[in-house]
C-alpha cells in the first residue's frame, strides 16, 4: 500500500523560532508533493507544492524534497502563533491525480 | 472566483438513517473528488471524477455508498444507511489539469461535518 507518512508531534515551538515538518512516503513512483495547512474545523488549505530535488522557498516556508531517501520536509521561518495548525503532507504519482495524504502534523507556536 | 462550494456544513441523523451530501466545483475544474477525514487523521480518498465518469471508486464503500455526477459539474454523496463509524468531514475538492510546472494542486470544499447517532 502506498504511504506518505508524517512524524506525528504534536510539535510545539516558540515564537521567531524555526518549525521543521517531516515526511516520508513508500511509492517510488510519486512525482508531485504537497503541504497542506489546516486550520482547526477548518479545510486543508495549500501551502507549498514541490516536484524537483531540492529545496523551493515561498515568503517563510520552505519546501524540501530529496526523492533518493523518499523524503519531504517543510521549514517555517520566523514562526508566528498564527501558523499554529495542523500540516498534512500528500504525494501523488505520475498522471495520476490521486493524493494520498498523512495523518498530519499539528503545530503550536507559542508566543 | 467562488471556491469549492459543499453543502450541508453540518449533519446530525440517527444510525440507518440516509444522508446526501452536495458539492459544487470550481468553474472550469473537470476533475472532482471526495475525501473523508476522520478525527486525528489525514483526508482518504474515496472517489475520484474526470468530468462524468467515475475514474477511481476503489475506496468506495459501495454496499452503501453512492455517488454520482450529472453533467460534470455539481457531485452527489450519498449514504444508506449510514452507520455510527461514518461521523466524519467529508470534503470535496476540484483541480484542473496541470499546466505548465505540473500543477496537481486540489482546493478543497469547507466540507460536511457528518455524526451518525
Amino acid at each position: 500500500q502506498k504511504e506518505v507518512e508524517q512524524n506525528s508531534g504534536p510539535l510545539s515551538v516558540p515564537e521567531g523560532a524555526i518549525a521543521s515538518l517531516n515526511c516520508t512516503y513508500s511509492d517510488r513512483g510519486s512525482q508531485s508533493f504537497f503541504w497542506y495547512r489546516q486550520y482547526s474545523g477548518k479545510s486543508p488549505e495549500l501551502i507549498m507544492s514541490i516536484y524537483s530535488n531540492g529545496d523551493k522557498e515561498d515568503g517563510r516556508f520552505t519546501a524540501q524534497l530529496n526523492k533518493a531517501s523518499q523524503y519531504v520536509s517543510l521549514l517555517i521561518r520566523d514562526s508566528q502563533p498564527s501558523d499554529s495548525a495542523t500540516y498534512l503532507c500528500a504525494g501523488t504519482g505520475g498522471s495520476n491525480y490521486k493524493l494520498t495524504f498523512g495523518k498530519g502534523t499539528l503545530l503550536t507556536v507559542n508566543p | 472566483e467562488a471556491g469549492v462550494v459543499q453543502s450541508p456544513r453540518y449533519k446530525i441523523i440517527e444510525k440507518k438513517q440516509p444522508v446526501a451530501f452536495w458539492c459544487n466545483p470550481i468553474s472550469g475544474h473537470n476533475t472532482l473528488y471526495w475525501y473523508r477525514q476522520n478525527l486525528g487523521q489525514g483526508p482518504e480518498l474515496l472517489i475520484r471524477y474526470e468530468n462524468e465518469e467515475a475514474v477511481d471508486d476503489s475506496q468506495l464503500p459501495k454496499d452503501r455508498f453512492s455517488a454520482e455526477r450529472l453533467k460534470g459539474v455539481d457531485s452527489t454523496l450519498k449514504i444508506q444507511p449510514a452507520e455510527l463509524g461514518d461521523s466524519a468531514v467529508y470534503l470535496c475538492a476540484s483541480s484542473s489539469p496541470p499546466g505548465q510546472g505540473g500543477n496537481y494542486g486540489y482546493t478543497f470544499g469547507s466540507g460536511t461535518r457528518l455524526t451518525v447517532v
